[in-house]
């Protein structure tokens, strides 16, 4: 079935330097993208998100980039802290769908 | 705003004791909601949603059930509780397709 999947379930930085969390996905309906960061114990909290309309989208050190020519999602973390370190999933969705899909997550650890 | 809650945020019960997780939203109307259920490293499982109330679709086949008796509250239930119930629940909500998914802040079942 489609599925957004991920490639490294766990990614291991020093604190200062950027982080790139990296998704696939096969469903080519979907038109909308989000990023997850979750803390052990807690619930996932929206840290960015992306329509299909565009390919690149900055928050506050976060970016998110899209190429859907090859259906791959990034979340990257400039300047990562200590207080970066998570479980970050994707999800996928589309305006047909009621059942959203997450990828496995990667874990990040940073290293003070 | 929209806000999430579910409870209790964590349980110890044992085999073949009842279950019942609570969600509610507030500041919206007919969410779409969703009980989600996460093992320990492992990503999200989808259990049972729900477009209204009284309408409630399931994921996966096991000895758990849902209900929806009002319009911003899920239940989460159980008669008898297996060892493998064990895990972290999430309930969810998001407006409609298309749109970011909220996540609760989970509830953290030990079925001993």
């Amino acid at each position: 079935g489609e599925s957004v999947g991920l490639h490294l379930p766990t990614l291991s930085v020093q604190e200062g330097d950027n982080s790139i969390i990296n998704c696939a996905y096969s469903n080519s309906a979907s038109d909308y993208f989000i990023w997850y960061k979750q803390e052990s114990g807690k619930g996932p909290q929206f840290i960015i998100d992306i329509r299909s309309n565009m390919d690149k989208r900055q928050g506050q050190r976060v970016t998110v980039l899209l190429n859907k020519t090859v259906k791959h999602l990034s979340l990257q973390i400039a300047a990562t802290q200590p207080g970066d370190s998570a479980v970050y999933f994707c999800a996928e969705n589309n305006g047909g769908s009621y059942i959203p899909t997450f990828g496995r997550g990667t874990s990040l650890i940073v290293h003070p | 705003s929209q806000t999430i809650h579910q409870w209790p945020a964590t349980l110890v019960q044992p085999v073949g004791s009842p279950l019942s997780l609570e969600c509610t939203v507030e500041g919206t109307s007919n969410p779409n909601l969703y009980w989600y259920r996460q093992a320990a490293g492992r990503g999200l499982q989808l259990l049972f949603y729900s477009v209204g109330i009284g309408q409630i679709s399931s994921e996966v086949p096991q000895n758990l059930s849902a209900s929806r008796p009002q319009d911003r509250q899920f239940i989460l239930s159980s008669k008898k509780l297996l060892l493998s119930d064990s895990g972290f629940y999430l309930c969810a909500w998001f407006p409609e397709p298309g749109n970011t998914i909220y996540f609760g802040e989970g509830s953290w079942l030990t079925v001993v």
